[in-house]
């Protein structure tokens, strides 16, 4: 099956600083990248949807400003928490499709610790 | 508002048991629906998924799941579930021509040796 790759799996951060997690599409042209967030025993949670060379599209109640995502090329999408503060503590997933998948294939997530 | 439930938050079952697993989705319209399962420590990975057509859909390993659209629900069985089953397991719905997907809480599956 397709592979998606994140880095770094792990990341502790200061508060105020600012985190980029990679998500990279390993052996398929990923057309649409999307962007989760999942808290403790909670459900994956929709953030974002970014098409490539395009603006992502926010889900409600997601500050684009405060998470900024970029995906310039087929395989590559960033997701950038700006000024991070301790409640942006959480793991962020990212997934992947084609224009010809009928799925989405996720990549390991990044576990952000925000001191 | 649109959602995905899945009403088994920990499922605790020994090796040969039958599995069921609750999916109730709220949409109203044409919707597509999945089961995702994510084992210890690696990515979530396509279980099974339903489109259209039959609804009793197989995946892999021995799951399958019914649609039933009268009762908005997607339920995940095995007849007989292995040790090497333990993961936990999520419900997701593609509503109409939107390609986004909504999850559910998941719900973790321990099978005892």
């Amino acid at each position: 099956g397709a592979v998606v790759s994140q880095h770094p799996s792990r990341v502790i951060c200061k508060s105020g600083t600012s985190v980029k997690i990679e998500c990279r599409s390993l052996d398929f042209q990923a057309t649409t990248m999307f962007w989760y967030r999942q808290f403790p025993k909670q459900s994956l949670m929709l953030m974002a949807t970014s098409n490539e060379g395009s603006k992502a599209t926010y889900e409600q109640g997601v500050e684009k400003d405060k998470f900024l995502i970029n995906h310039a090329s087929l395989t590559l999408s960033t997701l950038t928490v700006t000024s991070a503060h301790p409640e942006d503590s959480s793991f962020y997933i990212c997934s992947a499709s084609s224009v010809s998948s009928e799925t989405q294939y996720f990549g390991p997530g990044t576990r952000l610790l925000v001191l | 508002a649109q959602s995905v439930s899945q009403h088994n938050h920990h499922v605790i079952l020994s090796e040969a048991a039958s599995l069921e697993l609750g999916c109730n989705y709220s949409y109203g319209g044409t919707v597509n629906l999945f089961w995702y399962v994510q084992y210890p420590g690696q990515h979530l990975q396509l279980l099974l998924k339903y489109f259209s057509g039959d609804p009793l859909v197989k995946g892999i390993k021995g799951f399958e799941a019914e649609f039933i659209k009268s009762k908005f629900s997607f339920n995940l069985r095995k007849p007989s579930v292995q040790w090497s089953d333990t993961a936990e397991y999520f419900c997701a719905a593609r509503p109409g021509n939107f390609n986004k997907f909504y999850f559910g809480s998941g719900t973790k599956l321990n099978v005892k040796p």
